[in-house]
């Protein structure tokens, strides 16, 4: 089944260590997303590339960084993670048009 | 800009009864408009949508919504509900030559008693 694929479910990283979320997807969409979901709160989007066009939201932070070397993958990276970064990140793809579809998601948690 | 806005943050309703989630928006044309459900740690899962065309939709899981443009709704109804839809709810609006980009609602956390 097409689908979007998030590695890895779930990742420990250290104050301040790089890290890096992982995005697959088998839908070959053209756009594809990066959300943070804190606790009972709506996702929040981070940036989105469409294509090769990466695209910034306003507020986030510029420790948020992002790569998508080909249409299948895209990958979302904290170069120095805080307390505060600790969330669940959602990958996302679409059409450009239309819905969404989601992954399952990636658990962070900061120690 | 667009907005959504979900009034209930958490509602409760019995197995078997009827539920209605309630979403309005705010946009200047007209709204594409999406329901996602969330289950606890996992991604979001497309209910139904709205574009165009018949105002009453049918979704995934015996869900339907109706948009009532004059209200600026596109509330989500389910007419028995069963445990596992016990979930956190998500409206969505949306619009072309946006690059697919979605505005989302808080949500709506459903819990269901036996």
């Amino acid at each position: 089944d097409a689908m979007v694929i998030q590695n890895p479910r779930y990742q420990v990283t250290q104050f301040g260590k790089p890290v890096t979320l992982s995005c697959s997807q088998t839908l070959n969409h053209n756009v594809m997303y990066w959300y943070q979901q804190k606790s009972s709160q709506a996702p929040k989007l981070l940036f989105h590339y469409y294509d090769k066009d990466f695209n910034n939201e306003a507020d986030t932070p510029d420790n948020f960084q992002s790569r998508r070397p080909n249409t299948s993958f895209c990958f979302l990276d904290i170069r120095s993670p805080g307390l505060g970064d600790a969330a669940m990140y959602l990958c996302a793809t679409s059409t450009g048009s239309y819905e969404q579809y989601f992954g399952p998601g990636t658990r962070l948690t900061v120690t | 800009a667009q907005s959504v806005t979900q009034p209930d943050i958490h509602i409760t309703v019995s197995e078997g009864a009827s539920l209605e989630l309630r979403c309005n928006y705010s946009y200047g044309a007209t709204p594409y408009l999406f329901w996602y459900v969330q289950s606890p740690g996992q991604g979001l899962q497309l209910l139904l949508k709205y574009f165009s065309g018949d105002t009453l939709v049918q979704g995934i899981k015996g869900f339907e919504a109706e948009f009532k443009r004059s209200q600026s709704s596109f509330n989500l109804r389910k007419p028995s509900v069963h445990w596992s839809d016990a979930a956190e709810y998500f409206c969505a609006v949306g619009a072309t030559g946006n690059a697919g980009k979605s505005t989302f609602g808080d949500g709506t956390t459903l819990t269901v008693k036996p």
